[in-house]
């Protein structure tokens, strides 16, 4: 069994701020990790993934992602925040398996 | 190249009408997946395809929802006797490799 719980539903952060974005886990087996971003009116993108390699994850757009197992977390973080970082984020997991399980996702404003 | 799309765009429909959805992946996507995203949800997962079989139709939430891939490439997503709780957007992604999936659009079915 798998879940994933993101913190927040919304963030509000101002631009040049640091975007730190919550999710914790939940995996019986040892876990692969996503971030996904929307855009409105657009399908997923994917930001990042975490597949049991290096424990800190660069994506797209400056986006990373540090894996703590102590902790079960993949926050997702960028050091400073631009407008066009203004979507929903979507925290996703796996056990290894095609079946992809999602967060409730959090809305990012970014206030200029 | 072109990605996932996704047709209609937009589906309105009156309860206790049929709808199908259409999913047209990436050229030479192996896997297929089915979710849906309703207003304040995360992503639910309905269905996958590997080739045109289903290995897991788990998340299909009642009877009257089917989907079924053809030459393993276009998938359509049938709902039958549609009700208000339909109402959601439909997703679909393609991957080549199992943990990179690439979202189309979306499909956002409105029940009246």
């Amino acid at each position: 069994a798998q879940s994933v719980t993101q913190l927040g539903s919304h963030v509000s952060v101002s631009e040049g701020a640091l975007v730190l974005l919550r999710c914790n886990y939940s995996s019986s087996v040892p876990p692969y990790l996503f971030w996904y971003v929307q855009y409105p009116n657009q399908g997923l993108q994917l930001l990042l993934k975490y597949t049991s390699a290096a424990t800190l994850v660069k994506g797209i757009n400056g986006f990373e992602a540090e894996f703590k197992k102590s902790e079960t977390s993949f926050h997702l973080t960028k050091p400073s925040a631009h407008m066009s970082d203004a979507a929903e984020y979507f925290c996703a997991v796996t056990g290894g398996y095609q079946k992809v399980t999602f967060g409730t996702g959090t809305k990012l404003q970014v206030i200029p | 190249g072109a990605g996932v799309s996704q047709s209609p765009s937009n589906k309105v429909t009156e309860k206790g009408k049929d709808v199908e959805l259409r999913c047209d992946p990436i050229s030479g996507h192996t896997a297929l997946y089915w979710y849906r995203q309703s207003l304040g949800q995360g992503l639910e997962f309905l269905i996958y395809f590997q080739g045109n079989s289903a290995p897991d139709k788990s998340g299909l939430p009642s009877d009257r929802f089917s989907a079924e891939r053809t030459g393993g490439s276009v998938s359509t997503l049938t709902i039958q006797r549609t009700q208000q709780e339909d109402s959601a957007v439909y997703l679909c992604a393609s991957s080549l490799v199992w943990h990179e999936q690439y979202f189309g659009p979306g499909t956002r079915l409105t029940v009246t």
